[in-house]
């Protein structure tokens, strides 16, 4: 089975713009989260999707929206970006709902840098 | 409120040495779930166990073995006779009722040749 694949993997934006990040899941998990990874924070849980319903978010401003699609494709978009959102964002796939249940699948990640 | 502490930011060891990898949790749930990640220079996080609470049975893999202390909140991880592919950082993760799942900061460890 292919892995998680997450594109692009490399990404830079100026302050203000927005990004529109692209994950695909391991074929038959229908759970997608995503992490956003800096050195200062460390791995933050941003949102989980099942089953194309946002199940869970983490503590991030409004800025930060995902969707999923009916295939468990997922997307996460940033609005208005800050300096401070320049990290590794990580997609994770899991077999199944509550994905903190479960071991997660994770892919290797965008890098977005914000300048 | 759910929190995961990694103490050692940084260990280095040489080869074929044993190394533990320490990780305390707190929470309020009787329910939780801990994990253990190694996230390799190439970036991709690995999932390594899952352990729930009510399992406190420990865990040998090969080279790798976890100690789960429900009485002192401690999930441990220890690499026997290391080797140079372990460099990497290792993170522990807790889950509980929440439904988040949050991770302790990450122990880099260097594997000395």
């Amino acid at each position: 089975k292919a892995g998680v694949t997450q594109t692009p993997r490399y990404l830079i934006k100026t302050r203000g713009q927005q990004v529109t990040l692209s994950c695909s899941p391991i074929s038959g998990h229908r759970s997608v989260s995503w992490y956003q990874q800096t050195p200062g924070q460390g791995l933050q849980f941003l949102f989980e999707y099942f089953s194309e319903t946002q199940r869970n978010k983490g503590n991030f401003p409004g800025r930060f929206s995902g969707r999923q699609f009916s295939n468990s494709r997922s997307e996460m978009n940033v609005s208005t970006l800050e300096l401070g959102d320049s990290a590794l964002y990580l997609c994770a796939s899991s077999p199944e709902q509550f994905a903190r249940s479960y071991e997660q699948y994770f892919g290797p990640g965008t890098r977005l840098t914000v300048t | 409120a759910q929190k995961v502490t990694q103490a050692q930011t940084e260990i280095s060891v040489v080869e074929k040495e044993d190394v533990t990898l320490d990780c305390v949790y707190e929470t309020r749930d009787t329910t939780y779930y801990l994990f253990w990640y190694k996230q390799p220079p190439s970036g991709e996080l690995v999932f390594l166990i899952r352990r729930n609470s009510f399992d406190e049975q420990n865990e040998i893999s090969g080279r790798y073995s976890w100690n789960f202390q429900k009485s002192t909140s401690s999930f441990n991880f220890t690499i026997t006779a290391s080797q140079v592919v372990d460099s990497a950082v290792y993170f522990c993760a807790l889950s509980d009722g929440d439904d988040k799942i949050i991770f302790g900061k990450g122990t880099r460890l260097h594997i000395l040749p």
